[in-house]
């Protein structure tokens, strides 16, 4: 057990429909990274925060959003859902102190999300 | 750009040694990991180099040659349960402070009687 919590494990929604993931990282983490992983592209990585302040984005289509709240736990959106969204959405959290050092990552037990 | 390359799958026998290799070309280099991803789980962490050498922890090593851009994961006395993926990840360039990591597709282990 990481100490990575995510809720739901599973997801099961339409075309055109919007979801919110949940992710509470691991006490003492200030960092939250969200991944998605189809098995098509392996792991891609979407967007981190810090303390609630966005601080890297990767490939995150503009459908998708996140946000982190001050008690550091992070919500995932994502709307318009299509057929090519379903995937394994993970979140991980780091041990970070803003001085852009390299920590490892702890990932939670995944979202599966099957849009139909 | 960010490249990882790694094999896709690979077959050992349980007792075996295996080595994994992973190749990367990126936009600047601030660490190497290693994670293993049983299906259907989260990826777990295994190891971590940023130096160039050998990073030994009980039956696993990781391997970094920066100048290269090479890296290998060694997975002694196999067992079993070691059957899963391995990702090889990377810390390319930092930009804004941000750590986020470039995952390879990942190799595909098969441990064998």
């Amino acid at each position: 057990d990481s100490g990575v919590t995510q809720t739901p494990k599973h997801l099961i929604t339409a075309t055109g429909q919007r979801v919110t993931l949940r992710c509470s990282p691991r006490s003492g983490d200030l960092s939250v990274y969200w991944y998605q992983q189809s098995l098509d592209q392996g792991l891609q990585f979407l967007i981190q925060y810090y303390n609630g302040e966005e601080r890297a984005k990767g490939n995150i289509l503009e459908r998708f959003s996140a946000q982190q709240f001050p008690d550091l736990h992070s919500e995932l959106n994502l709307s318009s859902l299509e057929l090519g969204d379903s995937a394994l959405y993970f979140c991980a959290s780091s041990v970070e102190d803003g001085t852009g050092g390299t920590y490892e990552q702890y990932f939670g037990p995944g979202t599966r999300l099957t849009v139909t | 750009g960010q490249n990882i390359d790694q094999p896709t799958e690979m077959t050992a026998t349980e007792g075996a040694i295996v080595q994994i290799n992973c190749t990367y070309q990126t936009s600047g280099f601030n660490g190497l990991f290693w994670y293993q991803q049983h299906a259907g789980e989260a990826p777990t962490f295994l190891s971590y180099n940023v130096l160039d050498g050998l990073e030994e922890k009980g039956r696993f090593s990781s391997f970094l040659s920066r100048s290269k851009g090479y890296s290998y994961l060694l997975l002694k006395e196999l067992q079993m349960k070691d059957s899963a993926s391995y990702l090889c990840a990377v810390r390319g360039e930092l930009t804004g402070g941000g750590n986020k990591l470039t995952f390879g597709t990942g190799t595909q282990l098969k441990v064998e009687l």
